[in-house]
């Protein structure tokens, strides 16, 4: 069973509006947090990550937002770029199982001019 | 520029054969990953390998095994290719001790079993 989900499997948005992606987990043991680009024929490109630590990280356009008592996440795009539209992939760990990232199914941005 | 490199971006096999996907990193990495990548079900880990010679199950070993012979190569192996192994297959690496687990890519190999 996934533990980690993304519900969404696609998600339009306008250029210059913001794009928020939602991830949602099961396993309590989870304490690091990734999110992953990818562009087609392309590997998978890291973007950012959060630590459970934390409940805000923020790289330029992009903010993700940890709320663990919910065991959900989020990242913001702001603003949405033409350049954005591609797969992202939320990813998390636990401590206890290095090595083994946990990835959900993906959303799949177009962002329209 | 660094990169993960995989031998084939598409691959057509008979179920049956055995398949090798070979993977070369040039970062010096001593983490290596392969991951499948499905519809509806993201990445999932096959095997991974932390030293040369070393490897350790992923979520979804069966039907699949590996070789770390050199630091720098990971190969993924299919004893018997069946056609629920038709996938994309993603290598990639990460250096020791990383702590953020941050992974790097290969470009990807689409494996059709027929």
């Amino acid at each position: 069973d996934q533990q980690v989900k993304q519900n969404s499997p696609s998600l339009s948005v306008q250029e210059g509006r913001i794009s928020i992606l939602n991830c949602d987990y099961t396993n309590s043991m989870f304490d690091y947090f990734l999110w992953y680009k990818k562009y087609p024929a392309e590997g998978p490109t890291f973007l950012i990550s959060i630590s459970s630590i934390k409940d805000k990280n923020e790289d330029g356009r992009f903010t993700v937002f940890l709320n663990k008592s919910a065991k959900h996440l989020s990242l913001h795009i702001v603003p949405s770029q033409p350049g954005d539209s591609a797969v992202y992939f939320c990813a998390a760990s636990a401590f206890d199982s290095w090595g083994k990232l946990q990835f959900g199914a993906g959303t799949q941005v177009v962002v329209t001019p | 520029d660094v990169k993960v490199t995989q031998s084939s971006r598409y691959l057509v096999k008979r179920t049956g054969e055995k398949v090798f996907l070979e993977c070369v990193q040039d970062m010096d990495h001593e983490n290596m990953f392969w991951y499948r990548q499905d519809p509806g079900l993201g990445l999932r880990l096959i095997y991974f390998s932390y030293d040369v010679k070393m490897k350790e199950k992923g979520d979804i070993p069966e039907g699949y095994s590996v070789s770390r012979e050199k630091k720098e190569r990971f190969s993924l192996i299919l004893e018997s290719a069946s056609t629920n192994q038709t996938s994309m297959y993603l290598c990639a690496s990460s250096p020791q001790g990383g702590s953020d687990e941050k992974l790097f890519f290969g470009s990807g190999t689409q494996l059709s079993v027929l």
